[in-house]
């Protein structure tokens, strides 16, 4: 069964990027037909999916925030990563990492709250 | 970009009740629907894909229906254990938008 582990700070400055790490075990992250992806949910909010990359390493990034973020994977390690500059208090969320099969979202991280406070 | 709107945002029920939750896409998305519960402080389950499948080790009381813009959850029979938000999400963009969740409370 897989399991996804997201790590990284809970504290993140102003202006700062923000990065995360997720871990994939149970599976590997280059092969089968799958978009690793990286979501978050403002405290009280919904869901927002911030980007996915695929096995190819091809990527796609929500374009409310393209221009800001990055998501690479490293396959020794059977981990894919976020990176999210310039960091702002609406960028205060639960950041969840998730295996999307096409059809859906599958198998996620636990999550890890973020904050970003000076 | 595609909204997922989902109908009501909350829905006041008792145990052994029916409930149903709508999703209305704002495009056609054929059957490329999702469905979600989380609890708090946990993520979101996968409950519900193309629409109508029942994700492995979801319970039977569970069932989705509906195709291009309108979709429906159907919980038969409520257990306490369902009390939760729910969330649906099209399958079928880049974006894959989320509904902004239907709250089940007592």
């Amino acid at each position: 069964q897989v399991q996804l582990q997201e790590s990284g700070p809970g504290l993140v400055k102003p202006s700062q990027t923000l990065s995360l790490t997720c871990t994939v075990s149970g599976a590997s992250i280059s092969s089968g037909s799958y978009y690793w992806s990286w979501i978050r949910q403002p405290a009280g909010k919904g869901l927002e999916c911030i980007g996915r990359i695929y096995t190819s390493g091809s990527t796609i990034y929500n374009p409310s925030l393209n221009s800001r973020v990055t998501i690479s994977v490293d396959t020794s390690k059977n981990q894919f990563s976020l990176k999210l500059s310039s960091m702002t208090a609406a960028d205060t969320a639960v950041y969840y990492c998730a295996r999307d099969r096409g059809y859906g979202f599958d198998s996620w991280g636990q999550g890890t709250l973020v904050t970003v406070s000076s | 970009d595609i909204q997922m709107t989902q109908s009501p945002s909350s829905v006041p029920a008792s145990v052994g009740d029916r409930v149903t939750i709508t999703c209305r896409a704002s495009q056609d998305i054929s059957s490329w629907l999702a469905w979600y519960q989380q609890k708090p402080g946990k993520a979101p389950k996968l409950l519900i894909y193309g629409a109508s499948s029942l994700q492995s080790g979801v319970p039977s009381r569970f069932s989705g229906s509906g195709s291009g813009t309108d979709f429906t959850l159907t919980i038969s029979s409520l257990q306490p254990e369902d009390f939760a938000t729910y969330y649906c999400q099209e399958a079928v963009t880049f974006f894959r938008a989320f509904g902004q969740g239907t709250k089940v409370e007592i």
